[in-house]
């Protein structure tokens, strides 16, 4: 299995900040890293598929970058709305993978 | 609008059977794989099996390989989760969702989920 971890496992920041997190694969995936956003006692929302694209409906200041093995979601102007989990996905094996979270708060 | 609502989660003892289902609508379901991925309380999200439109294939984690089958029907639009020889270790809620259109393996819509708890 592809395993996926992620950096920081959580962070601080406040509104207006630009954060960074990091997701690294256990082996090449390509392009096919997903990112998803969580809030408590809510499913997940997609953000960004296929490393850098946007999903329609999702603010302009997410973004996604990175290929390979190591990736990188930036939140832009983070926005008090932002506090959640964050996870990464890979989808180059059928089998699914996630990372373990990053947890954002705002303070 | 697309929609994906879970139904069937309660609590079953250890070593029981249960059935949850995901019932969908605001979109032609038989055009689409679809998945299911859990939770455990305060714990990160862990795929659980996929089921390509069609139903002729699935894929399951290892954890939970002989123990659960996911099935669907396309004519109810209508995904099944039966897991059997249930544990405590597969308390968690269950998330049904859809994989985006263009092959990128991808969730593109999540249902609310359902809760599943196993405890004697």
């Amino acid at each position: 299995d592809i395993q996926m971890t992620q950096s920081p496992s959580s962070l601080s920041a406040s509104v207006g900040d630009t954060i960074t997190i990091s997701c690294r694969a256990s082996q090449t995936i390509n392009i096919f890293l997903n990112w998803y956003q969580q809030t408590p006692g809510r499913a997940p929302k997609l953000l960004i598929f296929g490393a850098s694209s946007l999903q329609s409906g999702v603010p302009t200041r997410f973004s996604g970058s990175g290929s390979g093995t190591d990736f990188t979601l930036t939140i832009s102007s983070l926005q008090p709305e932002d506090s959640a989990t964050y996870y990464c996905q890979q989808s180059y094996s059928a089998f699914f993978t996630f990372g373990p979270g990053t947890k954002v708060d705002i303070k | 609008e697309v929609q994906l609502v879970e139904s069937g989660g309660s609590l079953v003892s250890p070593g029981g059977s249960l059935r949850i289902s995901c019932a969908a609508s605001g979109f032609t379901f038989s055009d689409y794989n679809m998945i299911w991925v859990r939770q455990a309380p305060g714990k990160g999200l862990e795929w659980v099996s996929s089921i390509i439109k069609s139903g002729s294939s699935t894929y399951y984690t290892d954890s939970v390989k002989d123990r659960f089958t996911v099935s669907r029907d396309n004519a109810k639009n209508s995904l099944y989760l039966q897991m059997n020889r249930l544990s405590v270790e597969d308390t968690a809620v269950y998330y049904c969702a859809r994989l985006g259109r263009a092959g990128g393996g991808y969730f593109d819509y999540w249902g609310q989920g359902a809760l599943v708890t196993v405890s004697s």
